[in-house]
């Protein structure tokens, strides 16, 4: 089956650190570039990176340049996301999305940032 | 940066019904795409590079524009057409951004 599965999101405090993975199953991985978006309960959805396919090239919004870093494996089939010196507006479900045209989406992953 | 509004917020329509959306950007935008998200659920591609529909997506939609102004047309509404729907330019070099959405419900 074709599928994107997140893992990893959690409870976390103001300034900590957390790492998001994204295991992808039923294509071949290393041919698409791949991103994570995130989306803050009840409202929009926002782009946040984006990695080429051997991962050569990366690309940050604005808001979370130096904090997040994005990554990939592409002989375990996965890719990641480090989140550092986390905010309570970073809190948002964090979805793993295929880049062709965003036509693979996982289910997400809730990160929860709060004292 | 490219900034997207989505007209209008809320489309109130019952089945059968035609649906309009609108989604207008502050620069000319070349790459559009369409998504339609559920509650509780992921967004879905249903349109690409502006007026392509996306795999298993029903020739009930389609989308059309150019320029600042696109727009997204459901034929005939059927139940499982009442979702939130989401434009994203590809425009600027892999700094993709979102519209904040129209929501499509029963009237």
């Amino acid at each position: 089956e074709v599928q994107l599965v997140e893992s990893g999101g959690d409870l976390v405090q103001p300034g900590g650190s957390l790492r998001l993975s994204c295991d992808a199953s039923g294509f071949n991985f290393n041919d698409y570039w791949m991103s994570w978006v995130r989306q803050t309960p009840g409202k929009g959805l926002d782009w946040v990176a984006i990695i080429s396919e051997d991962g050569s090239e990366k690309y940050y919004v604005d808001s979370v340049k130096g904090r997040f870093t994005i990554s990939r494996d592409n002989a375990e089939k996965s890719l990641s996301l480090h989140l550092n010196s986390l905010r309570v507006d970073d809190t948002a479900v964090y979805y793993c999305v295929r880049e062709l045209w965003g036509d693979l989406w996982g289910q997400g992953a809730l990160v929860t940032v709060s004292s | 940066e490219i900034v997207l509004t989505q007209s209008p917020a809320t489309l109130s329509l019952s089945p059968g019904e035609r649906a309009t959306l609108s989604c207008r950007a502050t620069q000319t935008v070349n790459f559009l795409a369409w998504f339609q998200q559920k509650p509780g659920q992921a967004p879905r591609l249903i349109i690409f590079e502006t007026s392509k529909r996306a795999t298993g997506i029903p020739p009930r939609f389609s989308a059309s524009g150019s320029g600042t102004d696109f727009t997204l047309t459901i034929s005939s509404l059927e139940p499982e057409d009442f979702a939130v729907y989401y434009c994203q330019q590809r425009n600027t070099w892999r700094r993709f951004t979102f519209g904040p959405g129209t929501t499509v419900d029963l009237k």
